[in-house]
């Protein structure tokens, strides 16, 4: 399988508890981004990698939030101390390095429910 | 900063009647544009994308969009649409020579009967 891969696709738990998720880019994609999708939103921005070094990350990534990207292959996204709007889809992508028609290929996404 | 208003929520349409998904789009700087679809239960999928060079762009299974700079638009349209084309759609903008960040709209549910 070739896409992009995220582990779990559905996770519920407990207020307060932590989750972390992972998502496995497409091989010699280089960049790699986390989104959030809420309920009748599209989805929004949170961070962004190339290669290992995270450059860019949303003012909606809170401090319990933490994204790494080791040795610039997978990467994990960890929520700590969850909360009741931190509900939502997870997704991830990835694109090759800068080309003229780069497009981001998506996975398939982690809900997370907050109970 | 960017951003995208997609004016219809839902859109609902017989089979074979033609669609447009609005999209309109805010950027103080230029920008490339791409409409996604996401099927039920799946994750979003690539429709078609607007870089450079014809504003028209089409897709592989008839869907089309034209980029329109002065109504800054990127409106999606298919003349006769059919049940499988069934999902949400959504709008996104990036900013040129940027790292490809997406600005989504909220997207369109496009719901096709028979």
């Amino acid at each position: 399988d070739t896409g992009v891969s995220q582990d779990p696709r559905h996770k519920i738990t407990k207020r307060g508890q932590n989750v972390t998720f992972r998502c496995d880019p497409i091989s010699e994609h280089n960049r790699l981004y986390w989104y959030r999708q809420t309920l009748g939103q599209g989805p929004e921005f949170l961070t962004y990698f190339q290669n290992e070094a995270q450059l860019e990350k949303s003012r909606l990534l809170s401090d319990r939030f933490s994204a790494e990207r080791p040795k610039g292959s997978f990467s994990t996204l960890e929520i700590q101390r969850t909360e009741q709007g931190d509900s939502a889809m997870y997704l991830c992508a990835s694109s090759p390095p800068s080309t003229a028609n780069t497009e981001a290929f998506f996975g398939q996404g982690t809900r997370l429910t907050v109970v | 900063a960017q951003s995208v208003t997609q004016l219809d929520s839902q859109v609902p349409v017989f089979e074979e009647a033609p669609v447009e998904l609005r999209c309109n789009y805010s950027s103080s700087v230029s920008v490339y544009l791409f409409w996604y679809v996401q099927y039920p239960n799946q994750g979003l999928q690539l429709l078609l994308k607007y870089l450079s060079g014809s504003t028209l762009v089409e897709s592989i299974n008839g869907f089309e969009a034209e980029f329109n700079k002065s109504q800054t638009s990127f409106h999606l349209r298919k003349p006769s649409v059919h049940i499988s084309d069934t999902a949400e759609y959504f709008c996104a903008v990036a900013r040129r020579g940027s790292n490809y960040k997406l600005t989504f709209g909220k997207g369109t549910l496009l719901t096709v009967n028979p």
